[in-house]
């Protein structure tokens, strides 16, 4: 059983449109990272989100960290074929990182 | 500033055999962690070594073991292989313990047959 649930688990999309992807968790984290990683590689870090509540954006990639600091999503606007990838959402407690199963996003052209 | 490394890329392996595998971490980082990715369990973590000393540990039995020199480089050592282990072997490092920002190397694809 993962500690952290993943959704949708794969999302395949035309160029141009936006997506969301969702990280649940029934347990408190004090911080949450997001990570991409494409095939063949390791993942890539992309945001690190600390404070309940708290709205990141980089680019056309806005996270959003849960006011209670258990869950938290990653929205990409006006999505492109580079951004086609595993998302991996993964929470930090005291002594470690659980990761999420993963989003698998296909951005077709 | 120079990525981690990891080494081999690739390995094939016996049932039974051993295999070691390598990491090199980013420049001033004290911490590196091992990661397992598999398409059916998603990335599981085995351990973390901060300043030589393993320090956190994922449910993984003891055939898999680690540990790491003076210099933070890390080795991942799997005995007795079972075609389970077949995986992407992640390494990455961090500057703190536990639960900090991760930087990983490309992995070591394990396969054994």
């Amino acid at each position: 059983t993962q500690l952290l649930e993943q959704s949708p688990q794969f999302l395949s999309i035309q160029e141009g449109e936006n997506l969301t992807v969702y990280c649940n968790s029934s347990s408190v984290f004090s911080s949450l990272q997001w990570y991409r990683q494409e095939p063949g590689e390791g993942p890539v870090l992309l945001v690190t989100v600390v404070t309940g509540g708290e709205v990141k954006k980089l680019k056309r990639l806005t996270f959003q960290f849960g006011d209670a600091r258990k869950d938290s999503s990653l929205h990409i606007t006006a999505a492109q074929t580079g951004d086609t990838g595993l998302y991996l959402c993964a929470g930090a407690d005291d002594y470690k990182l659980s990761f999420g199963a993963g989003t698998t996003v296909t951005v077709r052209a | 500033k120079a990525g981690v490394t990891q080494t081999p890329r690739y390995l094939i392996k016996t049932r039974g055999q051993q295999v070691t595998l390598s990491c090199s971490p980013i420049s001033g980082h004290r911490s590196v962690s091992w990661y397992q990715q598999t398409p059916g369990q998603g990335l599981q973590f085995l351990f973390e070594y901060f300043s030589e000393t393993q320090r956190n540990k994922g449910n993984f039995p003891g055939r898999f073991s680690g540990r790491q020199f003076s210099n933070s480089r890390s080795e991942m050592n799997v005995s007795t292989l079972e075609l389970g282990d077949s995986a992407l072997y992640l390494c990455a490092s961090s500057v703190v313990l536990a639960g900090g920002e991760q930087y990983f190397g490309p992995g070591t694809r394990l396969t054994v047959t």
